[in-house]
C-alpha cells in the first residue's frame, strides 16, 4: 500500500483480556518495528523485524508481549492479560535498508489501546 | 534508555520567528533523523543527515550535524502555526543491525 496502516485505531479492553494490534507495512519495506509511546512521552522501541526474523526483541516490557511478522509483510502485535500500565499508542514504522543504512521510517497513524 | 536528548524540552515561538531545537547522542552513528508528530499519532520524517555530512536543507528546515559534539540542531526559519507540533531526533547506530534509536522530542509551540 501507499502507507503504513495499523488497526485498530482505538482499542479499548477490560484488564485481563488479551488484544492483538496489526501492522500493515509498506509493500517492499523488509524492516519492521514497532515502539510504544505513552502520554507526552517518547518513544520506546519494542522489537525489530528483519524479514519474518527478529533480531531484536529487547524492548518487550514482559512475557505477556509478543509478535509475529508472516511473509515478510503483516506483523500483530499480541498482549495478553492486559494490565492498566499497557495503555498507550502503539506505533508501527516500516523502512528500507541498505547496508550502508536506512532511508528512514515511515510510521503508521497508532493503535491507541487503552486498558479499563 | 533513550540515545538523543532533545533540548528544549518545549519551546513557543511567535509566528514568523525562527525555532531551534538541539539534540545529543552517545554512540557512533550512521545517519540522525529528525520527525515530527502531530497530536500524539504517527511520526513524519523530516530529513535525513548522514555521519558524513555537516549540513542539509529541506524547504524551511536546515539541519546540522556536529559528530565531534555528537549534536544536531534543527532550524524551522520562518515558523507558521501549522509546525506546531513535537519534534524528535532519531539516531541510527553504526554497529550491529543499525538501530534507531529516538530522543526525549521538544515540543513546539506557534502563536499566531
Amino acid at each position: 500500500g501507499a502507507g503504513v496502516s495499523q488497526s485498530p485505531s482505538n482499542k479499548v479492553t477490560e484488564k485481563g483480556k488479551d488484544v492483538e494490534l496489526r501492522c500493515d507495512p509498506i509493500s517492499g519495506h523488509t524492516a519492521l518495528y514497532w515502539y510504544r509511546q505513552s502520554l507526552g512521552q517518547g518513544l520506546e522501541f519494542l522489537i525489530y523485524f528483519q524479514g519474518n526474523s527478529a533480531p531484536d526483541k529487547s524492548g518487550l516490557p514482559s512475557d505477556r508481549f509478543s509478535a509475529e511478522r508472516t511473509g515478510g509483510s503483516v506483523s500483530t502485535l499480541t498482549i495478553q492479560r492486559t494490565q492498566q500500565e499497557d495503555s498507550a499508542v502503539y506505533l508501527c514504522a516500516s523502512s528500507l535498508k541498505r547496508t550502508w543504512g536506512s532511508y528512514g521510517y515511515t510510521f503508521g497513524s497508532g493503535t491507541r489501546l487503552t486498558v479499563v | 534508555s533513550q540515545q538523543g536528548e532533545e533540548d528544549p524540552q518545549a519551546l513557543s515561538i511567535q509566528e514568523g520567528e525562527n525555532a531551534t531545537m538541539n539534540c545529543s547522542y552517545k554512540t557512533s552513528i550512521n545517519n540522525l533523523q529528525w520527525y515530527r508528530q502531530n497530536s500524539g499519532r504517527g511520526l513524519v520524517h523530516l530529513i535525513l543527515i548522514r555521519s558524513n555530512e555537516r549540513e542539509k536543507h529541506s524547504g524551511r528546515l536546515r539541519v546540522t550535524l556536529d559528530t565531534s559534539k555528537k549534536s544536531s540542531s534543527l532550524l524551522i526559519t520562518a515558523s507558521r502555526a501549522a509546525d506546531t507540533a513535537s519534534y524528535f531526533c532519531a539516531t541510527e547506530n553504526s554497529g550491529g543491525y543499525q538501530k534507531v534509536t529516538f530522543g526525549t522530542g521538544t515540543k513546539l509551540q506557534v502563536i499566531p
